[in-house]
């Protein structure tokens, strides 16, 4: 089984909907991040998260909202989704040891806002 | 701001020969930096760490630090077509997050 999951995996929705994109992982990482790419702007930090009760906002997390309701699980929301987020979304972890802070990546979620 | 500087490619190589992939970064105080290997449409996969000056070697890839320069390689010897992907250098930029390159692609022909 993969370490670090996504769902859904592609998703379609139009403009105005609200939608949930959810992060698991098995590793036992204590830090997990929600990141956003869009072609030509690269990988992009929304929100992370250090453990459930510490949350942080990113780069560009306006528009975004999370909720960290295990240490395994984290979950990015669009409020109201707008075309400009369509973009492919990945999920992190990491757990940093000593110098480590190496992360990890889910398959991505492609997002599609009509 | 902290930002990562890499040439958008792409890079072509013969297959069997070096690649070489660069980076530059703007936070002197950054002390970890990482390879991520990205193909089109999947996550990034970690090949590799560096956090002291000088090279780190892990199979055919070799990572380069120089700190002074606040420059970042990767050399991938025996380039093989597999390895045609998009290569993303990132840094530590504070409180354990990252801040990534855009990437170089690569193309390794048969």
């Amino acid at each position: 089984d993969a370490d670090v999951t996504q769902t859904p995996r592609n998703r379609i929705t139009k403009t105005g909907k609200r939608i949930m994109l959810e992060c698991s992982q098995t590793k036992g990482h204590d830090r997990m991040y929600w990141y956003r790419q869009d072609p030509g702007l690269g990988l992009r930090l929304i929100y992370y998260s250090f453990d459930v009760k510490d949350i942080n906002k990113g780069e560009i997390s306006d528009g975004y909202s999370v909720s960290r309701q295990a240490q395994a699980k984290f979950s990015l929301s669009l409020e109201s989704a707008i075309p400009n987020q369509t973009a492919l979304y990945f999920c992190a972890t990491s757990d940093l040891t000593g110098y480590e802070n190496e992360q990890f990546f889910g398959p991505g979620t492609r997002l599609t806002v009509l | 701001q902290k930002e990562v500087e890499q040439n958008s490619g792409p890079l072509s190589v013969p297959e069997g020969a070096i690649a070489s992939l660069n980076c530059t970064y703007s936070d002197r105080g950054s002390q970890s930096f990482f390879w991520y290997r990205q193909y089109s449409g999947k996550s990034p996969e970690l090949i590799m760490s560096i956090y002291s000056n000088g090279d780190k070697e892990d199979g055919r890839f070799t990572a380069q630090l120089n700190k002074a320069s606040q420059y970042v390689s990767l050399l991938i010897r025996d380039s093989q077509p597999s390895d045609s992907a998009t290569y993303l250098c990132a840094m530590e930029s504070g409180y354990s997050t990252l801040t990534f390159g855009k990437g170089t692609m690569l193309l390794v022909s048969p």
